[in-house]
């Protein structure tokens, strides 16, 4: 099973609005990522979480706070967010963050007004 | 630094027929693996196959198969006998065995089936 599951599918925020995204796997995996992705782009990597803590930070801004509650989970919590964030996110996973091959999510589509 | 080149922007195939998706990398590397991704338009970015450059094997899934020249530095997808849920954007990727976690990801290709 190489499952990765996000949730909400869609969402829709204001500017001033606090939401979180998550992601949840049930493979062992000890890697998570975050991605955000725009139209027609490949994904940029945001976050990598190995072992539960946060590795890497492909610096980016203070208005994404990831969270990794435990090693099947992991959160995004979006805050003061802006027009351009809007983009689909995507969740990732890997059985260690130096072992090869990612698994996706299906993602969320954020739309930020 | 590596990078990751796909030339084609958009590819159309008639249903069942054979089709190559083309991809080139940069890198000073010996040892990394590359990756072949789809995502159609339900987003969810699927691997199809991947590729470890110690292995001189194409690698084959089903109906999909690379054809790996690491000389030079190709790594192209061939897709037998096309079907509509083919339709996607593919994505050609590398990652280094040595160094880390990051995916090099070149800027995808439309796959068109046309019935």
């Amino acid at each position: 099973d190489t499952e990765v599951t996000q949730t909400p599918k869609h969402l829709v925020m204001g500017m001033t609005n606090k939401k979180s995204l998550k992601c949840e796997q049930h493979m062992g995996h000890r890697a998570m990522y975050w991605y955000k992705q725009k139209a027609k782009k490949p994904p940029e990597l945001m976050f990598v979480y190995s072992y539960e803590k946060l590795s890497i930070n492909e610096s980016v801004p203070s208005r994404f706070s990831p969270e990794c509650p435990n090693s099947s989970l992991l959160n995004l919590h979006l805050h003061a967010l802006q027009p351009e964030d809007s983009a689909l996110y995507l969740c990732a996973s890997s059985q260690d963050m130096l072992l090869e091959t990612q698994y996706f999510g299906p993602g969320t589509r954020l739309l930020v007004l | 630094a590596q990078t990751v080149t796909q030339s084609q922007p958009e590819m159309s195939v008639q249903e069942a027929e054979t089709v190559t998706l083309s991809c080139t990398y940069d890198t000073s590397e010996s040892d990394y693996y590359l990756f072949w991704y789809k995502q159609p338009p339900s987003r969810q970015m699927i691997l199809v196959i991947r590729q470890e450059a110690y292995k001189q094997q194409n690698a084959t899934e089903n109906r999909f198969s690379v054809n790996f020249q690491k000389a030079a530095k190709s790594f192209s997808l061939k897709i037998s006998d096309s079907q509509l849920g083919d339709a996607a954007m593919y994505f050609c990727a590398y990652r280094s065995a040595k160094s880390n976690y990051q995916l090099i990801w070149g800027a995808g290709t439309k796959l068109i089936i046309k019935p």
